[in-house]
């Protein structure tokens, strides 16, 4: 099946500084890619919804200044977490909808644990 | 608005046993139903899938049936093994025709199998 990798998968990194997430499509190409970010003992929250090529699409209540979103090619996504606070650490997600006919499939990735001291 | 709402955990069954995770929705129109299942150290995978009412999705041995009568989407399994610990995540994808694929999850019910 298709494979979507996110990399690091634990980072930590001291409050003030910034965090890049890389999430990539290994075997297919994906227009469309989402955000989440997951709290302890929570369900997953959409932050963002990412298109190649445009700017991408926020959910209510996430601030994009803060959360930085860039889907520069067909199979990779990036999120940065600028100028990091505790209260960033969380777990983030990110999922890809493949470009061929809608199946209403997600591929996730492994997720990525950010802990901002 | 559009929500899902499954059983609170953690749930702990011995192997062997009868598992019924509940999942029921809000949702207008024909929304299309998933159960997600995330290893420990994992990311989410789609267990199974059902995308009109009466549909029944299966895999691994689980089932759950798109009953939109009583709004649920009930996962089941005969038999669960140690191996089937994970969290389990029900969601929904409205329907849209300009192609949404904005999935609402529920909160997940942790599965602890015990030998």
């Amino acid at each position: 099946g298709a494979v979507v990798s996110q990399h690091p998968s634990w980072v930590i990194c001291k409050s003030g500084t910034s965090v890049k997430i890389e999430c990539r499509s290994l075997d297919f190409q994906a227009t469309t890619m989402f955000w989440y970010r997951q709290f302890p003992k929570q369900s997953l929250m959409l932050m963002a919804t990412s298109n190649e090529g445009s700017k991408a699409t926020y959910e209510q209540g996430v601030e994009k200044d803060k959360f930085l979103i860039n889907h520069a090619s067909l199979t990779l996504s990036t999120l940065t977490v600028t100028s990091a606070h505790p209260e960033d650490s969380s777990f983030y997600i990110c999922s890809a909808q493949t470009t061929s006919i809608y199946t209403g499939e997600l591929f996730f990735g492994e997720g990525s644990r950010l802990t901002v001291l | 608005g559009n929500s899902v709402t499954q059983m609170e955990g953690p749930v702990t069954l011995s192997e062997e046993a009868f598992l019924t995770i509940n999942c029921t929705y809000t949702a207008t129109g024909y929304p299309s139903l998933f159960w997600y299942v995330q290893y420990p150290g994992e990311g989410l995978q789609l267990l199974l899938k059902a995308t009109k009412a009466d549909d029944k999705g299966s895999n691994k041995g689980f089932e759950a049936t798109y009953r939109k009568e009583t709004t649920s989407f009930h996962l089941e399994k005969g038999s669960v093994q140690v191996s089937d610990s994970a969290v389990y995540f029900c969601a929904l994808l409205p329907y849209s025709g300009a192609g949404s694929y904005q999935l609402t999850f529920g909160k997940g019910t942790k599965l602890s199998v015990i030998p």
